[in-house]
């Protein structure tokens, strides 16, 4: 069964602090994964895809299939980074595509 | 150009009854899928459809249906209301080719409370 895990419920850092958001997944297909932050009173919003190997808003996420893992970081922490955030993989069941989402991390950046 | 549009985006109803929520996708996305969100799930898959057709179905009991117009709008329907539907309801709607996945681009949801 795919399963998404993000054994962090709760994160809080300094400003201008490395964080590092945990996601592990199980999956037995090709893997495509993704990132997506919501910020407070904002819609949910793709922050960056696996296959991509982009860097948005300073954040990398690298996918590290012996570990299945897909972990986010970011050198600095900034304050407008608080933000709940989720961990999705996309999964092909039956020919049919689905996301599948961590219970995500609410990270927390502290003045 | 115009995003995911949902409505309404709140309702309030009353355990037994039924209610119709509705999403617009992205011009030209053919795929809209429907999650529940409530802080003690998170984020749980309803259904997808694409061109019509629902390709795909998560772990919710019948009284949850839903449906996708030529246009590709799409609505989805709760019968006899619990309590324990009231959630934020999301609806996204991605550009799917074969073997590739561009993400998902998710609504302002429909906040459903049930008294």
């Amino acid at each position: 069964a795919q399963r998404v895990t993000q054994p962090e419920k709760l994160l809080s850092v300094f400003k201008g602090a490395p964080v590092e958001l945990k996601c592990n997944y199980s999956y037995s297909g090709s893997p495509e994964l993704f990132w997506y932050v919501q910020y407070s009173r904002q819609r949910l919003q793709l922050l960056l895809r696996h296959i991509s190997r982009e860097s948005i808003k300073g954040f990398t996420a690298d996918l590290n299939k012996g570990e299945t893992s897909f972990h986010l970081k970011k050198p600095f922490a900034q304050e407008e980074d608080s933000a709940m955030y989720y961990c999705a993989l996309s999964a092909e069941i039956q020919g049919a595509q689905k996301l599948v989402f961590g219970q995500g991390t609410r990270l927390t950046i502290n003045p | 150009k115009a995003g995911v549009t949902q409505t309404p985006r709140y309702l309030i109803k009353t355990r037994g009854q039924q209610v119709t929520l509705s999403c617009s996708p992205i011009s030209g996305h053919r795929s809209v899928s429907w999650y529940q969100q409530t802080p003690g799930q998170g984020l749980q898959f309803l259904f997808e459809y694409f061109s019509e057709t629902q390709r795909n179905k998560g772990n919710f009991p019948g009284r949850f249906s839903g449906r996708q117009f030529s246009n590709s709008r799409s609505e989805m329907n709760v019968s006899t209301l619990e309590l324990g539907d009231s959630a934020l309801y999301l609806c996204a709607s991605s550009h799917r080719v074969v073997g590739a996945n561009y993400g998902y681009t998710f609504g302002s949801g429909t906040r459903l409370t049930v008294v």
